[in-house]
């Protein structure tokens, strides 16, 4: 079974400009999220989606961040424009979450590590 | 608003020595998972536990649940160097998943 793709594996771009990032999620997996991970501690959800509409987008700037799940498989994460603070390795998940017990584990991608310059 | 408080969050033993991570929370998980991340690696899931008091184990790590569903432990004998990395504890409750900060684990030869 193939895992989740993310693409591109690192990118370094200069404050204000724009950038994108590519999920493909296990097939099947009805659940994707986006997180956010600073060196050394735990994930910080930015969205969360079940099939193409979005559970939770609580934690994303919206003014700067978006994204979206077109045909609920696969998800672009943009960020314009960017800040330095948003220098980050941005990690996408999917999970079956069959039901609320057995099932909601999240099989993650490689992450893309982005630097803000 | 869900928290799930782990501890410690950085830890550096010595080779063969025993260590315990924790995982607190106020609220009640349906299930509570545990992962473990390399640098330059996403988050891999080490076990799900999902009945209260369910204790699993994997080689030389054992994970228990909380009677309550509220909490869990992370214990590993005798640690080895490749058991190094960031521990994560992740708890599933409507259809969220809430994570723990983390466990930065160094094991020194």
């Amino acid at each position: 079974e193939a895992g989740v793709a993310q693409s591109p594996r690192y990118k370094i771009i200069e404050k204000r400009q724009s950038v994108a990032f590519w999920c493909n999620p296990i097939s099947g997996h009805a659940t994707l999220y986006w997180y956010q991970q600073i060196l050394g501690q735990g994930p910080k959800l930015l969205i969360q989606f079940q099939n193409n509409g979005v559970v939770d987008d609580s934690q994303l700037p919206k003014d700067r961040f978006s994204a979206e799940r077109l045909k609920g498989v696969d998800s672009t994460l943009k960020i314009q424009p960017a800040k330095l603070e948003d220098s980050a390795v941005y990690l996408c998940a999917s999970s079956p979450w069959v039901t609320e017990g057995a099932g909601t584990e999240a099989f993650f991608g490689q992450g893309t590590r982005l630097t803000v310059v | 608003t869900q928290l799930l408080e782990q501890s410690p969050q950085f830890l550096s033993i010595q080779e063969g020595e025993n260590l315990t991570v924790y995982c607190n929370s106020s609220s009640v998980f349906s299930s509570l998972q545990w992962y473990r991340q390399e640098p330059g690696e996403g988050p891999v899931l080490l076990v799900t536990v999902v009945t209260g008091g369910e204790v699993k184990k994997l080689k030389r790590l054992t994970f228990q649940f909380g009677d309550a569903r509220k909490d869990s432990s992370l214990h590993i004998t005798a640690a080895q160097p490749g058991d190094t990395g960031l521990y994560l504890c992740a708890g599933a409750s409507t259809r969220k998943l809430i994570w723990g900060l983390g466990t930065s684990l160094a094991v020194n030869p």
